[in-house]
């Protein structure tokens, strides 16, 4: 069956210019994480959604990055403003409510020159 | 404050086993992962504990110590396709990666 998927798999923009990455879920999967990877350095958490609702959004930087999941499967991470510090690997999972598997997608190579 | 500590780098002889630890401190545990990334790729899940003791699963075993805030993954008869970084992450109310171990296997 189809996995995670993430579009675009790149992105090149200019500081200042506004972003959106997307993701689709696994079919049937409740459960929605955006994370952030630099270069060397783990995964950091941004935002988690149960259904169409953010659970915990703690881990946006600031008000700049914006995620919605309307329908509760696709998902956008919108980014305003960007700035180069915004340059990483923005990766997304999905697993079924109650379930301790997360499924990342191939991830979408964020560079803001 | 959450913290997740891992070496950096290891090197390892093919056939041989190796050992990668991790130590936490955060606020609340609900378990802990460890996933499997290679370069250029997403991570890969390789095991979930959340009770104290050995789990394994193949070549690849996880044990957990939650009094001591700590965990290990081995990785026995190593191949040269588990070159990759290993990635200890503990579930709190969210679930907090590890910086990453990147695991050298020398032929």
């Amino acid at each position: 069956g189809a996995g995670v998927s993430q579009t675009p798999s790149n992105k090149v923009t200019e500081k200042g210019k506004y972003v959106e990455l997307r993701c689709d879920p696994i079919s049937g999967h409740t459960a929605l994480y955006w994370y952030r990877q630099s270069l060397g350095q783990g995964p950091e958490f941004l935002i988690y959604f149960q259904g169409t609702g953010a659970a915990d959004d703690s881990g946006l930087p600031n008000d700049r990055f914006f995620a919605v999941r309307p329908e509760g499967s696709v998902s956008t991470l919108k980014i305003q403003r960007t700035e180069r510090g915004d340059s990483a690997v923005y990766l997304c999972a999905s697993s079924l409510i109650g379930a301790e598997t997360q499924y990342f997608g191939p991830g979408t190579r964020l560079l803001v020159l | 404050g959450q913290n997740i500590d891992q070496p950096t780098e290891m090197t390892a002889t093919e056939g041989a086993i190796v050992q990668i630890n991790c130590t936490y401190q955060t606020s609340g545990f609900n378990g802990l992962f460890w996933y499997q990334q290679h370069a250029g790729e997403a991570p890969t899940f390789l095991s979930y504990n959340v009770l104290d003791g050995l789990e394994e699963k193949g070549r690849f075993s996880s044990f957990l110590s939650r009094s001591k805030g700590y965990s290990y993954l081995l990785l026995k008869e190593l191949q040269m396709k588990d070159s990759a970084s290993y990635l200890c992450a503990v579930r709190d109310d969210k679930i907090i990666f590890g910086k990453g171990t990147r695991l050298h296997i020398l032929p």
